[in-house]
């Protein structure tokens, strides 16, 4: 089975700064993808980035960047130049090829002007 | 990206009355859906697995019987609420992911359906 933890209910940035999400993940798999989702106040859930197990490299996405760090289990989200748009909530999630995914309880972002 | 259409978006309604949710891949073919119940700040709580033809799996503790799910086609998957009372209002995320390069192993989500049973 796989458990998904993020340890910072809330977190707030001042806009234009930089924030990072932690989130960390047990598994028995040895090949799985780990996400984030965001999910703004439409509650409409939006991939921010995906990351594959198998790869070294972390992903990025525009101001979007993960430290991924495979032994630890370490998945965080690094958010550059915040916006007022990235106040959500953001969920780390973990899948198995489609078959199991398992989202974290969530992290609160609040970006203040 | 791949499209994934929930519906309805919101619903009223009295209690002991079914509701039924659609949810519809609108571009790719959806091989596993998932439906997720969301209580307000908190997580999705997955309720059941769907795969095409197949009857879904259920995660424990969500009644069979009370959250119907059928999965009857590659693009479309329906969540029936019977006999509903005020504790099943919530608001539900259906999801969808499937093979290929338009899906690639990521899932895709409905706009949620917020359910409320007077």
């Amino acid at each position: 089975a796989q458990t998904v933890t993020q340890s910072q209910p809330e977190m707030s940035v001042q806009e234009a700064e930089t924030v990072t999400l932690s989130c960390t993940y047990d598994t028995s798999e040895s090949d799985y993808y780990l996400f984030w989702y965001k999910q703004p106040p439409s509650r409409q859930m939006i991939l921010v980035i995906r990351q594959e197990a198998y790869k070294q490299q972390n992903a990025t996405e525009n101001r979007f960047s993960v430290n991924f760090q495979k032994a630890a289990k370490s998945f965080s989200l690094k958010i550059s130049d915040s916006q007022l748009g990235d106040a959500a909530m953001y969920f780390c999630a973990a899948d198995n090829y489609g078959q199991n995914f398992v989202f974290g309880p969530g992290t609160r972002l609040s970006v203040l002007p | 990206g791949a499209v994934v259409s929930q519906h309805p978006s919101w619903v009223i309604c009295k209690s002991g009355t079914s509701v039924k949710i659609e949810c519809r891949s609108l571009d790719f073919q959806a091989t596993t859906m998932f439906w997720y119940r969301q209580f307000p700040k908190q997580s999705l709580m997955l309720m059941a697995t769907s795969n095409e033809g197949s009857k879904a799996t259920y995660e424990q503790g969500v009644e069979k019987d009370k959250f119907l799910i059928n999965h009857a086609s590659l693009t479309l998957s329906t969540l029936t609420v019977t006999s509903a009372h005020p504790e099943d209002s919530s608001f539900y995320i259906c999801s969808a992911t499937g093979q290929g390069r338009v899906t690639n192993e990521k899932l895709f989500f409905g706009s949620g359906t917020q359910l409320s049973v007077l």
